[in-house]
């Protein structure tokens, strides 16, 4: 079953803890994207990487880090530096060069305990 | 930053009625494509018009684009109970290659049955 997998759906963090928020696919899609959304908002580009080994800062990315080891997986870490991470975040992503649209997971909701 | 803006913010219709939502943004674009988001689910894409295009149908969908007003809308005939969720544009800005997708604050639409 083909898809975006994004891992846990709920997550706490203690105050000073980094959080890692796993997403994988199994699309064979070359392109993956983190988004943040807040209550009601709109979505906000944190990280983004078009091909293995290599990924972008988005407009929010302080306080975030990603790593893009293997082609199905796009982690991101949620660090101490943040200090404000309550947010639904949503990974995506996009088969290649050419092609547009995005497949987005089911999301990862993190709250500060 | 976000580039694009939706309005209204929210909408409540009765089933039958059709909704229209408007999306506007502020930099020149390569395409934009509107998505649905279920609450608390991800993004499921709709449908995507070129910067060459001025409108566009799918099924009950119509999306216009008027690139010198940099502003779309999306219309949704016929609506159903199930159209129930937020809808957001997103654009993907030039140069051409960059897949940098930037969202905007969506719009809520409520069908009453």
């Amino acid at each position: 079953d083909g898809g975006i997998t994004q891992s846990p759906k709920y997550l706490f963090r203690k105050e000073g803890q980094n959080v890692t928020l796993s997403c994988e696919q199994n699309l064979n899609h070359d392109a993956m994207y983190w988004y943040r959304q807040d209550p009601g908002q709109g979505l906000r580009l944190i990280y983004y990487s078009q091909i293995v080994n290599d990924f972008q800062k988005g407009d929010i990315a302080e306080g975030y880090s990603v790593s893009r080891e293997k082609k199905e997986s796009f982690p991101l870490t949620v660090t101490s530096a943040q200090k404000n991470p309550t947010a639904f975040y949503l990974c995506a992503s996009r088969p290649g060069q050419g092609h547009e649209k995005l497949f987005f997971g089911s999301g990862t909701q993190l709250s500060v305990l | 930053s976000q580039q694009g803006e939706e309005d209204p913010q929210a909408l409540s219709i009765q089933e039958g009625e059709n909704a229209t939502m408007n999306c506007s943004y502020k930099t020149s674009i390569n395409n934009l494509q509107w998505y649905r988001q279920n609450s608390g689910r991800g993004l499921v894409h709709l449908i995507l018009i070129r910067s060459n295009e001025r409108e566009k149908h799918s099924g009950r969908l119509r999306v216009t684009l008027d690139t010198s007003k940099k502003s779309s809308s999306l219309l949704i005939t016929a609506s159903r109970a199930a159209d129930t969720a937020s809808y957001f544009c997103a654009t993907d800005a030039p140069p051409s290659g960059t897949y940098k997708y930037i969202f905007g604050t969506g719009t809520r639409l409520k069908v009453l049955a």
